[in-house]
């Protein structure tokens, strides 16, 4: 089984819909990550959290919100979907005293 | 925060080394620089990372140079299963003294049979 699972894998969603994404992960890792990617720009940081009290803004946080259900639960919330939200959302997580992240397989959610 | 520079695009013969370029002239002295892995549209892959020594792993190198300006990875045998998109990133920081990665937009490797 993987690491660091996410669902839905693929979603569409229509603009003002609300959805969340949910990432679980099994490393026992209390760090973990939600970032987008668009073609073009890289990977960018929306939300982080260094323990389940621990939550932070990244450099894209404006339309998103999270919530840190528990140590090894992330989920990110679109509360109203507008179409330059399309894009791959990747949750990461790693270890407090490592540095590198791992990542799950994405999922790719369409706004229409 | 320090960024990075690649090139967009390289090409390797399989079974060669792989030689992939970093530029990171404003890098600080107590910032890292991480390799990563994107195959196709997969989760990234961490690969290895460095401060100022030369690394080695069961996949890769990494040299950075003195001035730490700049470095290299190196995959010693590229296979097919190494064409990916491969990203240098240099750490900065969060608040206080953890760190965060900045992506850029990495470097293309097609490995040709």
């Amino acid at each position: 089984d993987a690491d660091v699972t996410q669902t839905p894998r693929n979603r569409i969603t229509k603009t003002g819909k609300r959805i969340m994404l949910e990432c679980s992960q099994t490393k026992g890792h209390d760090r973990m990550y939600w970032y987008r990617q668009d073609p073009g720009l890289g990977l960018r940081l929306i939300y982080y959290s260094f323990d389940v009290k621990d939550i932070n803004k990244g450099e894209i946080s404006d339309g998103y919100s999270v919530s840190r259900q528990a140590q090894a639960k992330f989920s990110l919330s679109l509360e109203s979907a507008i179409p330059n939200q399309t894009a791959l959302y990747f949750c990461a997580t790693s270890d407090t005293d490592r540095r590198e992240q791992y990542f799950g397989p994405g999922t790719r959610l369409t706004v229409t | 925060d320090a960024k990075t520079t690649q090139p967009p695009s390289m090409d390797c013969a399989e079974g060669r080394a792989a030689n992939l370029p970093c530029n990171h002239s404003t890098i600080s002295g107590n910032e890292y620089v991480y390799w990563y892995r994107q195959i196709h549209s997969q989760g990234p892959q961490y690969i290895i990372h460095g401060l100022k020594n030369n690394e080695t792993n069961e996949m890769a190198s990494l040299i950075i140079t003195e001035d730490r300006k700049s470095s290299t990875l190196i995959l010693p045998h590229a296979t097919l299963r190494d064409t990916a998109v491969y990203y240098c990133i240099v750490s900065g920081l969060y608040a206080g003294n953890n760190r965060k990665l900045i992506w850029g937009l990495g470097t293309s490797l097609a490995v040709n049979p």
